[in-house]
C-alpha cells in the first residue's frame, strides 16, 4: 500500500516479556518518528530518524526502549522487560522532509500494546 | 513549563458557530507550527500548517500565529458535527515535531 504500515495492530503480552513493533514508512520519506499515546493523552515523542543521521533518542523513557531503522526504510521499536505502564498505542509516522520543510507527518494506524 | 500546552477541554460549540482552539509553546526557536485532527480511535491527520506571523486561511479553517507571544490558534468557522474530534497542536523542536496533549472539541447539533 501507499501509506505507513505498522504491525502488529494489537499485541497483548505479559509483564517482563520483550516486544517488537514494526513500521514500514512511505517510500522515499526520509524522516521517521515513533510516538506513544496513552489513553486520552497526547502524542509523546519517543525517537526520530532522519536519513542517515544519528537518531534523536531524547524521548525514549528508559533504557528498556530502543529502535533501529535499517537501510533508511523499515524501523523496529523494541521494548524489553515490558511493564504495565508501557501499555499504550505506539504510532509511527513518516515525512518527506524534516520539521523545517513541510513537516507533514503521515501516520500509521498504530500498534496497541497491552501489558498484563 | 510544558513544551506545547493546550487546554484539554472538552470544548463544546453549537453547530454553525466558531470554534477557537489555542496553543502556547515554550521554545522561541520554533519555526514550524501545525494543527492535526484526531478522530476517536484513529490516527492524527494534518489540517493546517503555518510558518509566519499572522493568519492563514484554508476553507473553514484559519490558523493564527503570534511568535512574540508564542501563541498559535485555530479557528473553525461554521462548525459541523463532523468537526468533533481532538485537535493537536504541534511545533518543531530543531528538526523534529513535538505535540501538545490536544483539545477535545464537541460540536453540539
Amino acid at each position: 500500500g501507499a501509506g505507513v504500515s505498522q504491525s502488529p495492530s494489537n499485541k497483548v503480552t505479559e509483564k517482563g516479556k520483550d516486544v517488537e513493533l514494526r513500521c514500514d514508512p512511505i517510500s522515499g520519506h526520509t524522516a521517521l518518528y515513533w510516538y506513544r499515546q496513552s489513553l486520552g493523552q497526547g502524542l509523546e515523542f519517543l525517537i526520530y530518524f532522519q536519513g542517515n543521521s544519528a537518531p534523536d533518542k531524547s524521548g525514549l523513557p528508559s533504557d528498556r526502549f530502543s529502535a533501529e531503522r535499517t537501510g533508511g526504510s523499515v524501523s523496529t521499536l523494541t521494548i524489553q522487560r515490558t511493564q504495565q505502564e508501557d501499555s499504550a498505542v505506539y504510532l509511527c509516522a513518516s515525512s518527506r522532509t524534516g520539521a523545517l520543510g513541510t513537516g507533514e507527518l503521515f501516520f500509521g494506524e498504530g500498534s496497541r500494546l497491552t501489558v498484563l | 513549563q510544558k513544551e506545547v500546552e493546550q487546554n484539554s477541554g472538552p470544548l463544546s460549540v453549537p453547530e454553525g458557530a466558531i470554534a477557537s482552539l489555542n496553543c502556547t509553546y515554550s521554545d522561541r526557536g520554533s519555526q514550524s507550527f501545525f494543527w492535526y485532527r484526531q478522530y476517536s480511535g484513529k490516527s492524527p491527520e494534518l489540517i493546517m500548517s503555518i510558518y509566519s506571523n499572522g493568519d492563514k486561511e484554508d476553507g473553514r479553517f484559519t490558523a493564527q500565529l503570534n511568535k512574540a507571544s508564542q501563541y498559535v490558534s485555530l479557528l473553525i468557522r461554521d462548525s459541523q458535527p463532523s468537526d468533533s474530534a481532538t485537535y493537536l497542536c504541534a511545533v518543531n523542536r530543531d528538526d523534529k515535531i513535538i505535540f501538545g496533549k490536544g483539545t477535545r472539541l464537541h460540536i453540539l447539533p
